[in-house]
Order: structure tokens, then C-alpha cells, then sequence
């Protein structure tokens, strides 16, 4: 069935270093991908999205490209900040192999220090 | 002007009772969701709903039960509540799941403890 791997966290950065948080997926269809946020207490927030190959999804200074070739959605920043210390969530949606539901990866928990 | 909002967003009861969880969107979305978060922050889907009707439902106790009285609502409850249900609790809605992206959006969640 359709899985989503990400990267086993956590991972600690200082301030401005660069982020990069690998993804990868397995899927029975043409997938849509995503990368969700949770803030500390709180819910799940689409962070970027991208629904066909070479898409690329931008937010906030984050930003992912779809790559089919390699089954990846690696997540990307030039410049954490501490406000970005979350846990981020990789997902697939598949109209035929998750039936069209969101799959998730097991998250990474980003810190970043001042 | 919350997009998908559950109650209550704790929830502490013993072993052996009965407890419901709502959840009501106002995005007009036709299919709404219930999804677990383990205590290690896996995410798991448990129900599927569109337009009311039962579209997923993954391997979960029958204990579960979920109920939608129309599209912008879907309730969970759950009968005999064991220690193994401590857990978070997300619903969320999307647009049709047949002919959307899949993007949906989540609830505050409810995290319910049993003890």
C-alpha cells in the first residue's frame, strides 16, 4: 500500500542554518503531496502543497518540489528562525491507494536554538 | 470563524465509560475525517465520511462510532473506553474525496486520557 518515509528527527539548528528535512514516498496512483506543521498544543497546519510532478510548494520561506523521478518532497529553508520549532509531517493523498485520504510520515521534530 | 472546530479539547475519564468527541466544519466541505495521533505523534486515519456517508473505515474496535448528521458534522463516540485510547484526536474536512486533492484541514484536536 501507498507509505510516506521521512526523516527520524529530532533535529536541533542554530538560528539562519539551512533546513532539510528528507521525504519520500511510495504510491499506487499520481499522488498529491504535503507538508503539514503542528505547533506545540496545537493542530495540524498545511504548511506547502504540490499535486503533479515538478510542482514545486512554497510558504513562509519553506518550500518542496515534487520529484517523481525519485518518489521525493524533501522539505526545504535558507533560514530557520525559533518560531519554526514544530513538528512537521510529510503526506500523500492517492485517489487509489489511500482511497483519496491523507497518509502521513511518522514526523520530524525541528528545534531551533537562538 | 474556525475553520474545523471539535470539543472538548481535553478530555479525562476512567476506564469503562462512554465519552463523544464533536466536531463541526463550516468550510462546506463535503467529507470529513477522524484521524488518531499515537503518543509518539503518528497519525493514523480511522473514518471517512462524504456527504454522510461511510466511505473509510480502517481496522479501529468497534467501540468506535462515529455519527454524521449532515455533512458539516461528524461526532465520535466511543463505548468501554480503555487505557489504549489515551491518544489525540484530529478530525478534519477536504473537498469531495472522490475528486479532490486530498488537502484537508484539521481541528484543534481533543486529547482524551483514560485512566
Amino acid at each position: 500500500g501507498d507509505s510516506v518515509t521521512q526523516m527520524e528527527g529530532p533535529v536541533t539548528l542554530s538560528e539562519e542554518a539551512f533546513l532539510t528535512i528528507n521525504c519520500t514516498y511510495t504510491a499506487t496512483g499520481y499522488p498529491s503531496l504535503f507538508w503539514y506543521v503542528q505547533y506545540p498544543g496545537e493542530g495540524l497546519q498545511l504548511l506547502l502543497k504540490a499535486t503533479k510532478a515538478d510542482d514545486k510548494g512554497s510558504n513562509k520561506g519553506f518550500e518542496a518540489t515534487y520529484r517523481k523521478e525519485t518518489t521525493s518532497f524533501h522539505l526545504e529553508k535558507g533560514s530557520v528562525q525559533v518560531s519554526d520549532s514544530a513538528v512537521y509531517f510529510c503526506a500523500l493523498s492517492d485517489r487509489w491507494g489511500s482511497q483519496g485520504n491523507l497518509i502521513f510520515g511518522k514526523g520530524t521534530k525541528l528545534s531551533v536554538k537562538p | 470563524d474556525t475553520a474545523v472546530s471539535q470539543t472538548p479539547k481535553y478530555l479525562v475519564t476512567q476506564m469503562g465509560n462512554d465519552k463523544s468527541i464533536k466536531c463541526e466544519q463550516n468550510l462546506g466541505h463535503d467529507t470529513m475525517y477522524w484521524y488518531k495521533q499515537d503518543s509518539k505523534k503518528f497519525l493514523k486515519i480511522m473514518f471517512s465520511y462524504n456527504n454522510k456517508e461511510l466511505i473509510i473505515n480502517e481496522t479501529v474496535p468497534n467501540r468506535f462510532s462515529p455519527k454524521s448528521p449532515d455533512k458539516a458534522h461528524l461526532n465520535l463516540h466511543i463505548n468501554s473506553l480503555e487505557l489504549g485510547d489515551s491518544a489525540v484526536y484530529f478530525c478534519a474536512s477536504s473537498q469531495d474525496i472522490r475528486t479532490g486533492n486530498g488537502e484537508a484541514f484539521f481541528g484543534q484536536g481533543t486529547r482524551l486520557t483514560v485512566v
